[in-house]
């Protein structure tokens, strides 16, 4: 069981490059988030989802954007790279509310560590 | 708005110490608390979880208990390994949303 994927693991970016750091999920689970964690900030949410076709704005959306094709994947884009989005990114996943298994229980991936210089 | 504190760190035991952690919150109506934990290159894992007040969540020896009157969820463990020497994020998620808050997280290093 794989649980949750991302790639890649490490990347380095020019300023104004773009970028799609993948996620996906073999859990079928309904709810997916990316998160930012920056030293000393916690973890603060860009984007998530609640399911196929429906995404919607975190704490920090500025200069991201995602789409949500498949329960199963959920790409992260940076379309003109800075450096202010030097970060570790995680992508997570959750079953979501209104099912009774649900344990609230967020599943991470390992991380994307992303560098632009 | 809801929010998590907990203690800054970096912490540093030696081997066998006992280790507390704080973690207080500020939620409206009657979140689910957790501590997740990070070792070194890898993602967050949940280590318990309380979902109701005065519930215990437990695993692997740490232990914390959720107390509404003092809106804590310290986490504690009575004798540490090196191999607890991780980031530990305290967390809440409230009732039938998606909305999860971090800590900012505690460093702890656990020396032989």
């Amino acid at each position: 069981n794989a649980g949750v994927t991302q790639t890649p693991k490490f990347r380095i970016l020019k300023i104004g490059q773009s970028m799609t750091l993948q996620c996906t999920q073999d859990m079928n689970h309904n709810y997916m988030y990316w998160y930012r964690q920056d030293p000393g900030m916690g973890l603060k949410l860009i984007y998530y989802s609640v399911g196929a076709g429906i995404t919607d704005k975190g704490e920090v959306p500025n200069g991201y954007n995602v789409s949500r094709s498949t329960t199963e994947d959920f790409p992260l884009r940076l379309e003109l790279a800075a450096p202010s989005q030097t970060s570790v990114y995680f992508c997570a996943s959750s079953l979501g509310s209104g099912h009774r298994e649900n344990t609230g229980e967020l599943f991470f991936g390992e991380g994307s560590r992303l560098t632009v210089l | 708005g809801n929010s998590v504190t907990q203690m800054e760190g970096p912490v540093t035991l030696s081997e066998e110490a006992f280790l507390t952690i704080n973690c207080t919150y500020t939620a409206t109506g009657y979140p689910s608390l957790f501590w997740y934990v990070q070792y070194p290159g890898e993602g967050l894992q949940l280590l318990l979880k309380a979902t109701k007040a005065d519930d215990k969540g437990s695993n692997k020896g740490f232990e914390a208990t959720y107390r509404k009157e003092t809106t804590s969820f310290h986490l504690e463990k009575g004798s540490v390994q090196v191999s607890d020497s991780a980031v530990y994020f305290c967390a809440l998620s409230t009732s039938g949303t998606y909305k999860y808050i971090f800590g900012t997280g505690t460093r702890l290093k656990v020396l032989a």
